[in-house]
């Protein structure tokens, strides 16, 4: 069955520092992979997302995310962090099935 | 506006009685799922309709029950809640599978003492 893991539950930067959220998952073949951000009190909403081809992916708000099949990888970064980020940050996978299997989940704090 | 929408937003009930959360998409999407969030694991799949009257089990089904009657709807039933069962829910729907981007509702929160 497909596993996804994100490293470190808690993360903090300070405002306009690099963001840095990592994310591996299990399958041998290459998944779908979904990034969504979760703000306090609201449900969760599409960040970017990697099917095929370009390995690199834009997404909202400045975030991007690369595809790396030989680390099994799929890393969130954004060059400056913004205090507007702060919120929690799910890393997705799918494979051929119906079902999403989501990692535990990242809360991003951004320190003034 | 393209929605999902989720009722109650808050529950808090008892031990063994009936509830049901209604969800409920204005986007005319196949896929259908309902998921519960807990503290350090993340979202985890309860249930997850393909399309009207068809409707599977996924990563913890146990203690709920699904119904897809109509496209729009698709409530989550839980016929004797127990403690176990305080989560926060979320519904989500897609155009017809997991592939595509899930568009999530507000959540409903339950408390069941």
């Amino acid at each position: 069955a497909q596993s996804v893991t994100q490293l470190g539950s808690h993360v903090s930067v300070s405002e306009g520092a690099l963001v840095l959220l990592r994310c591996n998952y299990s399958s041998s073949v290459p998944p779908y992979l979904f990034w969504y951000v979760q703000y306090p009190n609201q449900g969760l909403q599409l960040l970017l997302k990697y099917t095929t081809g370009a390995t690199l992916v834009k997404g909202i708000n400045g975030f991007e995310a690369e595809f790396k099949k030989s680390e099994t990888s799929f890393h969130l970064t954004k060059p400056s962090a913004h205090m507007s980020d702060a919120a929690e940050y799910f890393c997705a996978a799918n494979n051929a099935g119906n079902m999403l299997t989501f990692g535990g989940g990242t809360r991003l704090m951004v320190k003034p | 506006e393209a929605q999902v929408t989720q009722n109650p937003r808050y529950l808090i009930t008892v031990t063994g009685k009936k509830l049901t959360v209604t969800c409920s998409q204005n986007m005319n999407h196949e896929y259908m799922s309902w998921y519960r969030q807990d503290p350090g694991l993340g979202l985890r799949q309860i249930y997850y309709s393909m399309n009207v009257e068809v409707t599977d089990k996924g990563d913890v089904p146990e203690g709920y029950k699904v119904s897809r009657k109509e496209k729009r709807n698709f409530p989550l039933i839980l016929e004797s809640p127990s403690p176990n069962q305080t989560s926060l829910y979320f519904c989500a729907s897609s155009l017809s599978g997991t592939r595509e981007t899930q568009y999530f509702g507000p959540g409903t929160r339950l408390l069941v003492l």
